[in-house]
């Protein structure tokens, strides 16, 4: 079975601040993927990144950031220099080769201006 | 770039009646899903779909529940008779076979039971 742990309910920060949303997730296959999506107010999931299991590089685009650490089966999600339009509710999700993907409950950031 | 269209984007019906959520993925692909997302909760699957058949569904994706890909472009889901509670996003998804770790998410139908 796939679990998907985001700790953090809600996130608060003032803009400018540095701010990293947490994920653990759980699987017993070897080959996954990792994604984490953005929803705005509006509703739709914006892709913003995928890692696969082979693959622990960590990645930086702009002002996201991502750890990937498979020891701690962690995948954490950092934005740097918030700003107001970054608020919105982050999704982690995992997915086994063409199955369903499994997200976690969501954390909701507001940034503050 | 290519994109996964769902309509209506908003669809509104009454307790017991038929509705029947429509899905246009990627032309290529052959890996079809959907999700629901009840209002302030997560995203959660119901069901995927490959060569004309079921491959996985959830315990949500009951007998009111069903799938269909009636031509070579539409994925449908149908729910038979509405209940309050079906209240929700529902996302359709599709992902390819060369790539099938892409999944790609439409922008969702909003069902609002009353």
């Amino acid at each position: 079975a796939q679990k998907v742990t985001q700790a953090q309910t809600e996130i608060s920060v003032v803009e400018k601040e540095d701010v990293t949303l947490d994920c653990v997730y759980e699987t017993r296959d070897t080959t996954y993927y990792l994604f984490w999506y953005k929803q705005p107010p509006s509703g739709e999931l914006v892709f913003l990144i995928r890692r696969n299991s082979f693959d622990e590089q960590n990645e930086i685009s702009g002002r996201y950031s991502w750890n990937f650490q498979k020891s701690t089966s962690s995948f954490n999600f950092t934005i740097t220099a918030s700003q107001v339009v970054d608020s919105a509710v982050y999704f982690c999700a995992l997915r086994a080769n063409a199955g369903k993907s499994t997200f976690g409950d969501g954390t909701t950031l507001t940034v503050k201006p | 770039e290519p994109e996964v269209t769902q309509t209506p984007s908003h669809q509104v019906t009454q307790m017991g009646q038929e509705v029947i959520l429509r899905c246009v993925p990627i032309s290529n692909h052959l890996y079809f899903y959907w999700y629901r997302q009840i209002l302030g909760q997560k995203v959660e699957f119901l069901v995927s779909f490959y060569n004309n058949e079921i491959s996985e569904k959830s315990e949500i994706f009951d007998d009111q529940f069903s799938v269909e890909r009636p031509d070579g472009s539409n994925f449908t889901l149908k729910i038979r008779s509405t209940k309050l509670e079906d209240s929700a996003m529902y996302f359709c998804a599709s992902a390819g076979a060369l790539s099938s770790y892409e999944q790609y998410f439409g922008p969702g139908t909003r069902l609002t039971v009353t």
